[in-house]
């Protein structure tokens, strides 16, 4: 059974706006979060990070927000640049041991 | 920069075959992990290790075993191929305490027929 989901498996966005990938999880355990980014033949490599502690963690135009008592996170992209196209997972764990991952939004930034 | 390489970028197998996918990091990790990527399923972790001659099982370790001799070396062995582990393999790396900054190697697709 799929702890973190995203239910949407692509997004398209035009070059400067805002992109908003979301991510649901079912385990109120869960109090460390994560996106990573992946592109085409290259494995995920780290995005941002968010604890339970907080509920927004911003690193330059990327941000993450959380949503504890919805168990949503969601990642804005802004502006979103054509670079950003890419897969984007997010994850998230009890222990900080293992991380459980959604399913992945492809993101599309038109030039 | 961390560099984590694996063995194979793809590899085709036939079923019954013992299959060894290999990991190696560069940055002294302590830490380090296998997972597989399946469409429609995200990344899930098949094992993982904190030192060596340690591991853990993950989400889905059926089918699969490991192996850490050495601090920088992380393997994945499948014993008896089979064609449900058709899949993306990842292996990843990250310091000890540091388990949101993992880093990834650039997979192996392994194809077994």
């Amino acid at each position: 059974d799929q702890q973190v989901k995203q239910n949407s498996p692509s997004l398209s966005v035009q070059e400067g706006r805002i992109s908003i990938l979301n991510c649901d999880y079912t385990n109120s355990m869960f109090d460390y979060f994560l996106w990573y980014k992946k592109y085409p033949a290259e494995g995920p490599t780290f995005l941002i990070s968010i604890s339970s502690i907080k509920d927004k963690n911003e690193d330059g135009r990327f941000t993450v927000f959380l949503n504890k008592s919805a168990k949503h996170l969601s990642l804005h992209i802004v502006p979103s640049q054509p670079g950003d196209s890419a897969v984007y997972f997010c994850a998230a764990s009890d222990t900080g041991n293992q991380f459980y991952f959604g399913t992945g939004t492809s993101l599309t930034v038109i030039p | 920069d961390v560099k984590v390489t694996q063995s194979s970028r793809y590899l085709v197998k036939r079923t019954g075959e013992k299959v060894f996918l290999e990991c190696v990091q560069d940055m002294d990790h302590e830490n380090m992990f296998w997972y597989r990527q399946d469409p429609g399923l995200g990344l899930r972790l098949i094992y993982f290790s904190y030192d060596v001659k340690m591991k853990e099982k993950g989400d889905i370790p059926e089918g699969y075993s490991v192996s850490r001799e050495k601090k920088e070396r992380f393997s994945l062995i499948l014993e008896s191929a089979s064609t449900n582990q058709t899949s993306m393999y990842l292996c990843a790396s990250s310091s000890p305490g540091q388990f949101d900054e993992q880093y990834f190697g650039p997979g192996t697709r392994l194809t077994v027929t």
